[in-house]
Parts: structure tokens; C-alpha cells; sequence
């Protein structure tokens, strides 16, 4: 069924570390796809998408990258900052069809000062 | 500008009572939605609403639920009567259309005793 995971469960790292957070996929249709960020007591916030025309989009700090081969996405963040604590998630969904984001079970990130 | 903005942000209630959540998507979204939050679960799409039509309830759990979405501008989601089972983290999304990030607002903790 349509479902969206992720690999590691939690991960902690030191500060100005880079992090890689990954995420698998099993739709092979979905062609849009979202990371969120989830700090305690906040709702999820937008930090970068990519659309499967794509296999690399770089933000601020963060990249994100797409391998459809392997339905494989992942959030790479540059120097973590201990503002970067906090669960992420991804997300996926098919454009033009339901407009539901299906969201992995999310990914709880620690860094250490 | 604006985020979406949701009511209450706490509320303990006895099972059995009605409960009503509020929303407040930000103004020109054309998609709304509304998601339950659990450790068990994740998060869980309830209903969506494009302009302000429900366009797909299947995730809501049961009849005790319901969505309305009167206007543009404010949504509620109400339970009743309300169970234990419900207490969760209610979030509430919009975004400018189908293809486009969902904005989440901070959402409402609701404890059913």
C-alpha cells in the first residue's frame, strides 16, 4: 500500500556536524515531496520540497535529495545548530490526484552543544 | 503575516462532552485540513475541504466526529460525545492549492479524562 517510512528513528549528533536524515517511499507515483520540521508543542513547518522532475534542491543549510530509482529521499543539513533539534518528517503525495500528503512516522534529531 | 491559527491551544474536557476545535487557515488558501496527531499513529489526515466543500472525510474515525467549513476564513472540527481515545494533538493545515506545502497551525492538545 501507499506508505511512507523512515530509517532511523532517532539520531543525535554533535554541533557544526553535518546531519542526514532518510526517508524511504513505496509509491512509485507519488511526484511531490515535502520535509517538515516539528519542534515541541509547534506545529509541523515547511523546510524544503522537491518535485520528481528533480533529484537535488538546495535551501538554506539544507538540501534535499530525490533518487526515484530507488523511491529514496533524503534532508541533508549543513553545520547543525542545536536550533535544529526536533522531529522531521517526510512527506508525499501525487500532484493532480487525492492532494493528500502521506507523512512518515518521523525522525527525532539531537544535537549536542 | 498571518500563520494559520487555531483555538483552543489546550483543552481538558470529562468524556462524554462536546468538543469543538477551531480554524483559521491563512487568507487566500484554498485547501484546508484537518489532522490528528498520536505517538501511536503518527499523523493522520481527518478531512480535507477545497474551497470549502469536504472533498474526502475517509480518515475520520467515526460518527462522533464532523467537520464544517462555513467560510473562507473558519473552520471547526467538533467531537461528540467525546472519548478518551480522542485525546491527541489536532492540527489544522491550509494550503494555496493542491500542489503547493501545507501550512500547519501549532494545534490544540486535548485531553479527555
Amino acid at each position: 500500500g501507499e506508505s511512507v517510512g523512515l530509517h532511523l528513528p532517532t539520531l543525535s549528533v554533535q554541533e557544526g556536524d553535518n546531519s542526514i536524515i532518510n526517508c524511504a517511499y513505496s509509491n512509485s507515483a507519488s511526484d511531490y515531496f515535502i520535509w517538515y520540521k516539528q519542534e515541541s508543542g509547534k506545529g509541523p513547518q515547511f523546510i524544503i520540497d522537491i518535485r520528481s522532475n528533480m533529484d537535488k534542491r538546495q535551501g538554506q543549510r539544507v538540501t534535499v535529495l530525490l533518487n526515484k530509482t530507488v523511491k529514496h529521499l533524503s534532508l541533508q543539513i549543513a553545520a547543525t545548530q542545536p536550533g535544529d533539534s526536533a522531529v522531521y518528517f517526510c512527506a508525499e503525495t501525487v500532484q493532480g490526484g487525492s492532494e493528500k500528503l502521506v507523512f512518515g512516522k518521523g525522525m527525532k534529531l539531537t544535537v549536542n552543544p | 503575516d498571518a500563520g494559520v491559527i487555531q483555538s483552543p491551544r489546550h483543552e481538558v474536557t470529562e468524556m462524554g462532552q462536546e468538543v469543538t476545535l477551531r480554524c483559521k487557515p491563512i487568507s487566500g488558501h484554498d485547501y484546508l485540513f484537518w489532522y490528528r496527531q498520536t505517538m501511536m499513529r503518527g499523523l493522520e489526515l481527518l478531512i480535507y475541504f477545497n474551497n470549502n466543500v469536504p472533498i474526502d472525510d475517509s480518515g475520520m474515525p467515526e460518527d462522533r466526529f464532523s467537520a464544517k467549513m462555513p467560510n473562507a476564513s473558519f473552520s471547526t472540527l467538533k467531537i461528540q460525545p467525546s472519548e478518551p481515545r480522542d485525546s491527541a494533538v489536532y492540527f489544522c493545515a491550509s494550503s494555496l492549492w493542491g500542489g503547493q506545502p501545507q501550512h500547519f497551525g501549532d494545534g490544540t492538545r486535548l485531553s479527555i479524562l
